[in-house]
């Protein structure tokens, strides 16, 4: 196990099309976080799983933007009707339940919205 | 609403001077607070949390109640502490994590 990864490194997109992002976390990690983080500032966070509910999200988030993680490990992040707003970088997370407030990031998913 | 505040966006020391990297932060209740560290090229890791009071890398951090801060020092800075380093707090409730907007550090030779 390699630690947390994300596919794919880098996605270019019209605006208005979909796009959608994975994440594979650390494979005893049952918490799954997904940040955005844009030039300049700290990851904001999106949403979190616990196994394969998904126990929070931002109020921030728009409903574009949706998550699923349907058998507990890998998740997926999808956002409808990109905009030029979007781009970012989304960043991917896991814990344990042993240390749930340790998470350990993934690499990123870098989009540009055109 | 939770919000954590890192005024410095760059700090430049010289190999072997203090460092203080602050963070200050706004929570009506009991947060948690961390501080994460992202070297050149390597992911966002961990670096310590209020809780565990330990000594990561030389690095601590105390918890300031009274003046809302959660400042990261270490007495003697090395070149391989250069990174960007982002203070995070969690409220007492849910998995909401509130990332500063981080500090760049350099430490020159």
């Amino acid at each position: 196990d390699t630690g947390v990864s994300q596919d794919p490194r880098h996605k270019i997109t019209k605006r208005g099309q979909n796009v959608t992002f994975r994440c594979d976390p650390i494979s005893e990690h049952n918490r799954l976080y997904w940040y955005r983080q844009t030039l300049g500032q700290g990851p904001e966070f999106l949403t979190y799983f616990q196994n394969e509910a998904q126990l929070e999200k931002s109020r921030l988030l728009s409903d574009r933007f949706s998550a699923e993680r349907p058998k507990g490990s890998f998740s997926t992040l999808e956002i409808q009707r990109t905009e030029q707003g979007d781009s970012a970088m989304y960043l991917c997370a896991s814990s344990s339940r042993d240390s749930p407030y340790e998470q350990y990031f993934g690499p990123g998913t870098r989009l540009t919205v055109t | 609403a939770q919000r954590v505040t890192q005024p410095e966006k760059l700090l430049s020391v010289f190999k072997g001077a203090p460092v203080e990297l602050k963070c200050n932060y706004s929570y009506s209740g009991s947060p948690e607070l961390f501080w994460y560290v992202q070297y050149s090229r390597q992911r966002l890791q961990l670096l310590l949390r209020h809780i565990s009071r330990e000594s990561i890398k030389g690095f601590t951090a105390d918890l300031n109640k009274g003046e809302t801060s959660f400042h990261l020092k270490k007495p003697f800075a090395q070149e391989e502490d250069s990174a960007m380093y982002y203070c995070a707090l969690r409220a007492n409730y849910g998995q909401n994590f509130v990332f500063g907007p981080g500090t760049r550090l350099s430490v020159l030779p």
